[in-house]
């Protein structure tokens, strides 16, 4: 059981680099998300995709873009990276965006540096 | 605007003991879901409950369980015999306008050590 599968696990940045994290997952969901992690502020949206062909912005989505490439797959790409992005990411997916069916199940996180 | 607290930053206990973490949230929604999330060392998030406001039945699942009291705006989750396996963050979350992922809110945390 995959599950939410997300990489690269880590990865270190210069300041000024490009990268996109890549994320699938293998539970048929329609909604997918990505997340950041900061000591002491829990997770915070950063965009979602509440379906296939639809994106939009969470709570956090400066200096970030993302690409739902198809039902299985979300990318979050960093045009720029600033010492601010340091952070953990997580994907996660859910069925539906909405309603009881709204269970959002994370992968397994990437911790990034940038520096 | 929806808030979740969990004012238990750490929490240390002897292995076998009872322990049980708090969350309180606040919501203007009638119609809301509640999370708990565990955070192992190794990193990933682990799904281990969900509960929507109409059902108030408190749950259990093995060593663990969870009391939901609307009255107090509360959903307590209480690890029974605890194990050092359960040593991890757990999370509280909260999700308003029937669910919607888009407005999940998590709490700050809790970070149970259990020593053996």
């Amino acid at each position: 059981n995959a599950g939410v599968t997300q990489t690269p696990k880590f990865q270190v940045l210069k300041t000024g680099q490009s990268m996109t994290l890549q994320c699938a997952q293998d539970m048929n969901h329609n909604s997918m998300y990505w997340y950041r992690q900061d000591p002491g502020m829990g997770l915070r949206l950063i965009y979602y995709s509440a379906s296939e062909g639809t994106t939009d912005k969470g709570e956090v989505p400066n200096g970030y873009n993302v690409s739902r490439l198809n039902k299985r797959e979300f990318s979050l790409r960093l045009e720029s990276a600033a010492p601010s992005q340091t952070s953990v990411y997580f994907c996660a997916s859910s069925e539906a965006e909405t309603g009881a069916g709204n269970t959002i199940y994370f992968g397994e996180g990437s911790w990034l540096t940038v520096v | 605007a929806q808030k979740v607290t969990q004012a238990q930053t750490e929490i240390s206990v002897v292995e076998k003991e009872d322990v049980t973490l708090d969350c309180v949230y606040e919501t203007r929604d009638t119609t809301y879901y509640l999370f708990w999330y565990k955070q192992p060392p190794s990193g990933e998030l682990v799904f281990l409950i969900r509960r929507n406001s109409f059902d108030e039945q408190n749950e259990i699942s093995g060593r663990y369980s969870w009391n939901f009291q609307k009255s107090t705006s509360s959903f307590n989750f209480t690890i029974t015999a605890s194990q050092v396996v359960d040593s991890a963050v757990y999370f509280c979350a909260l999700s308003e306008a029937w669910g919607s992922a888009r407005q999940l809110t998590f709490g700050s945390g809790t970070q149970l050590t259990v020593l053996p």
